[in-house]
């Protein structure tokens, strides 16, 4: 069944210094997803990503989708202590599939 | 619009017992999926409702079920509980592609 892998499972970064997370799948995916769980939360939605090679910005944070859809990476710059939590991504083979999510990849971030 | 509710928060239960967790969608959503959050495995899938139809099923045994009302609100149960079925139960409504979880419910078997 399709799998969907996220690196590193950890991070301890300084406050200020860059972040990113890779997510990684064994089938091409119609879609990636990104979602953000606060210590104690639940996941929140952050974004979508359809189209291969896609490229989306919010602020701080800029989500890439592979040239061949079975890749994503999440990229946060400056770090703060308010981007602290656990990045999920998950993916949709095709239409009518379960939603697969990654490990998913926990940031910390020291002040 | 108000969120996904699940209830209840928190549960305690005995290793045997059984357990019934609910969750009301976002009006409006008639996908219901939930997923079973622990430390070691991250989100695992159980199963996806949609229109009261089962639509998806994850790897979990028989042990775990899930139906779907024709107001979309969904329950899960779990017979036999074991000490392993201690986790956070997520459940998600969507309309369309995306996923809106609610809060949780906090499973604890002893």
């Amino acid at each position: 069944g399709q799998q969907v892998m996220q690196i590193p499972q950890y991070q301890h970064v300084q406050e200020g210094e860059d972040f990113t997370t890779y997510c990684n799948s064994s089938t091409t995916l119609s879609n990636i997803q990104w979602y953000k769980q606060r210590p104690g939360g639940h996941p929140v939605f952050l974004i979508q990503l359809v189209k291969s090679g896609e490229v989306k910005k919010q602020k701080r944070l800029t989500f890439q989708f592979g040239e061949a859809k079975k890749n994503s990476s999440l990229h946060i710059t400056a770090t703060q202590t308010t981007d602290v939590g656990t990045y999920f991504c998950a993916g949709r083979g095709n239409a009518g599939n379960m939603l697969t999510f990654g490990g998913g990849t926990r940031l910390m971030v020291k002040p | 619009k108000a969120g996904v509710t699940q209830t209840p928060r928190y549960l305690i239960k005995t290793r045997g017992q059984q357990v019934t967790l609910s969750c009301s969608p976002i009006s409006g959503h008639r996908s219901v999926s939930w997923y079973q959050q622990t430390p070691g495995q991250g989100l695992q899938f159980l199963f996806e409702y949609f229109s009261e139809t089962q639509r998806n099923k994850g790897n979990f045994p028989g042990r775990f079920s899930g139906r779907q009302f024709s107001n979309s609100r969904s329950e899960m149960n779990v017979s036999t509980l074991e000490l392993g079925d201690s986790a956070l139960y997520l459940c998600a409504s969507s309309f369309g592609e995306l996923a809106f979880f609610g809060q949780g419910t906090r499973l604890t078997v002893v």
